[in-house]
């Protein structure tokens, strides 16, 4: 099993750009979420996915947007980005909301 | 939202010696509270889950405890090994109406000598 994995591992954009980022897990959780870690910050929840076909948003969702594709796969798209949004951004999965969280390694996003 | 304070300074230990950090939180009692290990560049690892009704809970040579009354718990590494040198982070419900929405502390830096 490969967990939860995302992709790119590395991005650099300028302002306004747009991109996706993917998230995928293969161990049949329902719930599945996107954080963004800045230093001294800890962890802060972007959206959420109780379940396939359900999100909602966590504590800093402007400027994103997510999509639960299937069971397995959950998007993050940032439509325009901003220097505010450079980050690390992890993905993660639990079987139901309330157990413990697998994270994927991580996204390093810069944005110039 | 909750409140969650971690000690930001580093905690230096020598192998060997019991590490113990703090996790407090300043509003309502969560459900439960987990706490987690990131080791530079990677993702967070769960480590424990401790519910509301437990007071301790033990895998290995960690153990939790769970205060409500003073909003605070309690993660210690006994016999600690250079190997734990890490940041573990708390987290806990941040919400009352969904149980899943966690909030984490910014994590305090573990770092044991031989």
């Amino acid at each position: 099993n490969a967990g939860v994995t995302q992709t790119p591992k590395f991005q650099v954009l300028k302002t306004g750009q747009s991109m996706t980022l993917q998230c995928a897990q293969d161990m049949n959780h329902n719930s599945m979420y996107w954080y963004r870690q800045d230093p001294g910050m800890g962890l802060r929840l972007i959206y959420y996915s109780a379940s396939e076909g359900t999100t909602d948003k966590g504590e800093v969702p402007n400027g994103y947007n997510v999509s639960r594709l299937n069971k397995r796969e959950f998007s993050l798209r940032l439509e325009s980005a901003a220097p505010s949004q450079t980050s690390v951004y992890f993905c993660a999965s639990s079987i139901e909301q309330i157990n413990e969280q697998y994270f994927g390694p991580g996204t390093r996003l810069t944005v110039t | 939202s909750q409140k969650i304070e971690q000690n930001s300074e580093a905690l230096n230990i020598q192998e060997g010696k019991t590490a113990t950090l703090t996790c407090n939180y300043t509003n309502y009692s969560p459900a439960y509270l987990q706490w987690y290990r990131q080791d530079p560049g990677r993702g967070p690892v769960f480590l424990l889950l401790i519910r509301e009704n437990e007071k301790e809970k033990r895998k290995e040579r960690l153990k939790v405890t769970f205060d409500t009354t003073l909003k605070q718990s309690l993660f210690h590494i006994t016999a600690s090994q250079p190997a734990d040198s890490a940041t573990y982070l708390c987290a806990l419900p941040g919400t009352t109406d969904s149980w899943g929405k966690l909030q984490f502390g910014a994590g305090t830096q573990v770092v044991v000598t031989p």
